[in-house]
């Protein structure tokens, strides 16, 4: 059984950095593309990047390009979503999930909530 | 132009059909999927490569792609389909690109 497990709630105060995770389980992590996607709060779903954990080859949406880093550790099976300085306007829900054949997003983690609050 | 348009809302009497649509450039030229998601909830792929329903999906959501408009259809609609359902397209200059989101209302 597939399966996305996200990092839990953070709470950060504006200008601090973060990183969040997403483990993934029952299918070949290091070959499969992972992409993160922004919900705001009563909005909806924005493509940030995706990532091919094998070799890190990266792609940012231009929306996000420079403002977060995505990363992997194929060892772990573990892909992450970093900010270095973080903004009130970065408060928003972060779902990792992974990419299927025909370019849509077939299995979804559960979320990794983020608020930016001073 | 890389947007894709949903109408905010639709509302739907239970046991009719509901038609989300979802607009956008030559959309008919790409793979459009949908997305259900309840209050809470993380999405749910519904529909993809226009008109594919992955395994467990009930037969009353289909899809469909021309032009420039993609629509889900929910055919016999249950107070369980009440949620926000999200088309996704893909292409090689735009890459991931969501619509804003459909409220789908039962009542």
């Amino acid at each position: 059984e597939v399966q996305l497990a996200q990092s839990g709630a953070e709470v950060r105060k504006p200008g601090e950095s973060l990183k969040i995770s997403c483990n993934g389980s029952g299918y070949s992590f290091s070959t499969s593309w992972i992409g993160w996607v922004r919900q705001m709060p009563g909005k909806g779903l924005e493509w940030m990047g995706i990532i091919y954990p094998d070799d890190s080859d990266i792609k940012y949406s231009p929306s996000f390009q420079g403002h977060v880093t995505i990363s992997a550790d194929k060892s772990i099976s573990t892909a992450y979503l970093q900010w270095t300085s973080l903004k009130p306007s970065d408060t928003a829900m972060y779902y990792c999930a992974l990419l299927g054949e025909q370019q849509n997003f077939d299995y979804w983690g559960q979320g990794t909530l983020v608020t930016v609050s001073s | 132009s890389n947007e894709l348009t949903q109408p905010p809302s639709v509302s739907v009497s239970p046991g009719q059909t509901a038609r989300i649509s979802c607009s956008g450039v030559n959309l008919g030229d790409k793979f459009v999927c949908w997305y259900q998601q309840k209050p809470g909830q993380s999405p749910v792929l519904v529909i993809y490569e226009d008109n594919k329903r992955p395994s467990g999906i009930p037969e009353r959501f289909s899809g469909a792609n021309s032009g420039n408009t993609a629509t889900l259809t929910i055919s016999g609609t249950q107070t369980m389909d009440e949620a926000d359902y999200h088309c996704q397209a893909w292409d090689s200059n735009t890459a991931w690109v969501f619509g804003g989101g459909t409220k789908l209302t039962v009542l």
